[in-house]
């Protein structure tokens, strides 16, 4: 079981480029998310979905944007590039049926630079 | 503004002794915490949790107290052990916000042999 798996694992990228950070699970879990980790700031939610065909805005939306059109993938889509979106993304996800299902399971991240 | 804060970057300890993590949080709401532990180059991983109806759960060499009066939770290895040495995160979730997490900054425990 791979659990979660992000691609690239790293990429530089030139400012007004189009990006897309791929997420795939494999646990079937219903909701996922995408981070962004800086240092000092910690990791801020960026989208998430609580489920196949829905999203919603995190804590610092602005200049990404998400799709869930399946269970098992969620990509995050950088329209046009700009060098404050460097920094390292996570996927996570989460299973959200039954009780006690608080913990979120994160990939290996994707370190994403723009020039 | 930043609901849960570690207010510590960083914290060194010789290995066997005690390493204590602290967080504090302003959301009242919050009523459910967990320590991430991550590695450089690899995603957080789970640590341990503790629910807002409890003061203290423990697992193994890993402790969780939680003071919701002063709304401040901490984390307890003991003994530490060179594996420790990490960057450790608390979060926050609550019932009311789809249980999504607020992060803190982050704590990086460095264990001196």
């Amino acid at each position: 079981i791979a659990g979660i798996t992000q691609a690239p694992t790293s990429q530089i990228l030139a400012a007004g480029r189009r990006m897309t950070l791929r997420c795939t699970q494999d646990m079937r879990h219903n909701a996922m998310y995408w981070y962004r980790q800086d240092l000092g700031l910690g990791l801020r939610l960026i989208h998430y979905s609580n489920t196949a065909g829905t999203t919603g805005k995190g804590e610092v939306p602005d200049g990404y944007s998400v799709s869930r059109a399946n269970t098992d993938d969620f990509p995050l889509t950088l329209a046009s590039a700009v060098p404050s979106q460097t920094s390292v993304y996570f996927c996570a996800s989460r299973e959200t049926g039954g009780t006690g299902n608080y913990e979120q399971y994160f990939g290996p991240g994707t370190r994403l630079t723009v020039t | 503004d930043q609901q849960v804060k570690q207010n510590s970057p960083s914290l060194s300890v010789q290995e066997g002794r005690i390493s204590i993590l602290n967080c504090d949080y302003t959301n009242s709401m919050f009523d459910y915490f967990l320590w991430y532990k991550k590695y450089p180059a690899e995603g957080p991983t789970f640590l341990i949790s503790i629910s807002s109806i409890k003061d203290k759960n423990e697992d193994g060499r890993f402790t969780v107290f939680l003071n919701k009066s002063a709304k401040h939770l901490s984390l307890h290895i003991v003994p530490s052990q060179p594996g420790d040495s990490a960057v450790y995160f608390c979060a926050a979730s609550a019932l009311n916000n789809d249980y999504k997490l607020s992060f803190g900054a982050g704590t990086t425990v460095t264990v001196r042999a």
